[in-house]
């Protein structure tokens, strides 16, 4: 079955920097990864996704790119500001449509 | 994408006794899952609520401890059965709208907060 990982486990920002989050997918057949902004207490919210037959995507500070050939998507979030501290999952949807979650990206930005 | 009202928000349950989760979906999905997320952890997969038929469970989760029901497209229930200390969890429901093979929508419910004394 699917397997993600996903790195780092947290990252610390100077506010205006950037952060990247990277997640690696075993399985060639997923097609779908979206990408999930959870603040502490709430559900997952989608933030981003992107399809495979898509390289890159961008909403205003959030980008994520896709390469299928070496089976890894990242997420890139520019000028960073202390509300986008949380932990970030990426997922891959399987032949079943089922949602895989990498193991979670704990972000905090320093004002 | 759809909405999800998820009941109840939180519980605090004697062990040996079972709790039911409800999920109600605003509008017909395609599929609905159940995911258990413990704290400061990821979401794991426990089962796929198929409607009509028995649900699809994943490795390490069972239907005696998990019942599940999906009785239409747009409800579902999570029972936790026989509750140990160790089912202390926050339990999510999502729903999936698919066009042909392809997702138009995940969407997750509020969540549950099950503690378990």
């Amino acid at each position: 079955g699917e397997n993600v990982e996903q790195h780092p486990s947290t990252l610390s920002v100077q506010e205006g920097d950037s952060a990247v989050i990277k997640c690696t997918y075993s399985d060639s057949a997923s097609n779908y990864f979206p990408w999930y902004k959870q603040e502490l207490g709430k559900r997952p919210q989608l933030i981003i996704d992107i399809r495979s037959n898509v390289g890159e995507k961008k909403d205003q500070r959030i980008a994520v790119t896709l390469n299928k050939t070496a089976k890894h998507f990242s997420l890139h979030i520019t000028e960073t500001q202390p509300e986008d501290s949380a932990v970030y999952f990426c997922a891959a949807v399987d032949s079943s449509y089922k949602l895989i979650f990498g193991s979670g990206t704990r972000l905090l930005v320093r004002p | 994408s759809a909405v999800i009202s998820q009941k109840p928000s939180r519980d605090i349950c004697q062990r040996g006794t079972s709790l039911t989760i409800q999920c109600q979906v605003d509008s017909q999905v395609t599929m609905m899952f159940w995911y258990r997320q413990q704290p400061g952890q990821s979401l794991t997969l426990i089962a796929t609520a198929n409607q009509g038929s028995e649900a699809t469970y994943e490795s390490g989760f069972v239907i005696d401890k998990f019942p599940i029901s999906r009785p239409n497209l747009t409800f579902s229930t999570l029972t936790v059965s026989n509750m140990s200390p160790e089912d202390s969890s926050i339990y999510l429901c999502s729903a999936t709208k698919l066009l042909g093979d392809r997702v138009l929508s995940d969407t997750f419910g509020s969540g549950t907060r099950l503690t378990v004394v």
